[in-house]
């Protein structure tokens, strides 16, 4: 599968600790994306990643990318009780900028 | 902030009839996608469509499915002769270029009875 897979598929942590939240891939990529759902509702854009990046930044949010591995991690840090979602890296492949593909998720749970 | 409108939130249809899922991507991206999501499985890509026409389908999207872009502002899904198994929701996803990650729609409930 060319397919991101996600890891942990589940992860509950105390409110105020840090998350991370992996995604591993097969194909050489365009760039990496990480969404967050809500039980339900659609799906938010959180930070994009090119290839010929290494990390990014965005608020509580940290993205890594390892081309080499076929990896990226996400760090939230600080969290918070609405941090609770399901998150999804999804992969843009290379030459191949007509669709994302999602992974299937990690759940995350923000205990308070 | 720009938004992705998806019309109806939620469509109950008996088996066999026909739906047209609507959305009205924002207005000056150039891309545009259907996903599914059957309840509790990862989110499928179904169809991208660029430049007035079908850019890349999935396997899934065979010839019960069809898209269109009637009039330059809504993008809509069609399901003929829907089965149980098209339950899902649906979300539609417009982007500027896939260089700076898409935006979704709230979705459509689409429920097969």
């Amino acid at each position: 599968s060319q397919q991101g897979e996600e890891d942990p598929q589940a992860l509950s942590i105390q409110e105020g600790e840090n998350a991370t939240m992996n995604c591993s891939y097969k194909t050489s990529i365009n760039n990496l994306q990480w969404y967050r759902q809500n039980s339900g509702r659609g799906l938010v854009h959180l930070i994009l990643i090119r290839s010929n990046e290494r990390e990014k930044h965005s608020g509580r949010l940290r993205v890594t990318l390892d081309t080499s591995k076929k990896s990226s991690s996400l760090l939230i840090t600080a969290s918070r009780a609405a941090d609770t979602a399901s998150y999804f890296c999804a992969t843009v492949f290379m030459n191949r900028d007509d669709k994302i593909i999602f992974g299937k998720g990690t759940r995350l749970h923000i205990l308070p | 902030e720009p938004e992705v409108t998806q019309t109806p939130s939620h469509q109950v249809t008996q088996m066999g009839q026909e739906v047209i899922l609507r959305c009205v991507p924002i207005s000056n991206h150039l891309y545009f996608y259907w996903y599914r999501q059957i309840l509790g499985q990862k989110v499928e890509f179904l169809v991208s469509f660029y430049n007035n026409e079908i850019s890349e389908k999935s396997e899934i999207f065979d010839d019960q499915f069809s898209v269109e872009r009637p009039d330059g502002s809504n993008f809509t899904l069609k399901i003929r002769s829907t089965k149980l198994e098209d339950s899902a929701m649906y979300f539609c996803a417009s982007s500027h270029t896939s260089d700076y990650g898409y935006t979704f729609g709230s979705g459509t409930r689409l429920t097969v009875v």
